[in-house]
């Protein structure tokens, strides 16, 4: 069974930083794309970043970019999301999500990063 | 970016009866290698989401077959043929021909 546990959301002040991660089990890690995307209180969902199998291919959503680093761990099954200069924008359910084809398809059930003095 | 409009935002419906959610695409979603990225997500209240149908119509596993998705080009239904209590929640469609992947704003299902 394909599973993705997000962890390392809290609450953080403005300016602040975070890392998030994402521990993956149920299939094999390396073989696929890994993307995070988020979700504002009572809001849609928007993409925020996404990487390739190696790393050698990452992508950010504008407002994130310079600011978010997508990353991630074969040997560890883990994907991460070092998230720095925190606005009070960016508070939100952060989701990790894996890439087949041109889409996610499973998610995981999400960490909640709340930015607020 | 592409932009994807759905409608209606809120749908109540009658359980047992047909629902269905149209959503549009400021461009086309055929890519160039000759398939629509244009996939249809379910969230239940309190989950993340489940993807329900990828590629405009083809179902992902364990998704029951009361749920359907059509179009082309830019535009795209989700029917429901007879709604159930399970259903309720946010449906939202999702192209991938371009990037960054964008959502539509997402549908309010309730009974």
């Amino acid at each position: 069974e394909v599973q993705l546990v997000e962890s390392g959301g809290g609450l953080v002040q403005p300016g602040g930083s975070l890392r998030l991660s994402c521990a993956a089990s149920g299939f094999i890690f390396s073989n696929y794309w890994m993307i995070w995307a988020r979700q504002a209180p009572g809001k849609g969902l928007e993409w925020v970043a996404n990487m390739d199998i190696d790393g050698s291919d990452k992508y950010y959503v504008k407002s994130v970019k310079g600011r978010f680093t997508i990353s991630r761990d074969n040997t560890k099954n883990s994907l991460y999301l070092q998230m720095n200069s925190l606005r009070a924008d960016d508070t939100a359910v952060y989701y990790c999500a894996r890439g087949v084809g041109r889409t996610p398809d499973y998610w995981g059930q999400g960490t909640l990063v709340t930015v607020s003095p | 970016d592409v932009v994807m409009t759905q409608s209606p935002l809120s749908l109540p419906v009658t359980l047992g009866q047909p629902a269905s959610i149209s959503c549009r695409s400021s461009q086309s979603l055929v890519h160039s290698d000759g398939n629509t990225y244009l996939n249809w997500f379910q969230q239940r209240p309190g989950q993340s989401p489940r993807r329900l149908i990828y590629k405009v119509s083809n179902w992902d596993s364990g998704v029951p077959d009361r749920f359907s998705g059509s179009g082309s080009g830019t535009d795209f239904t989700l029917k429901i043929s007879r709604v159930e209590a399970e259903d309720v929640g946010v449906y939202y469609c999702m192209q991938g021909t371009y990037w960054p992947p964008t959502f539509g704003q997402g549908t309010k299902v309730e009974i």
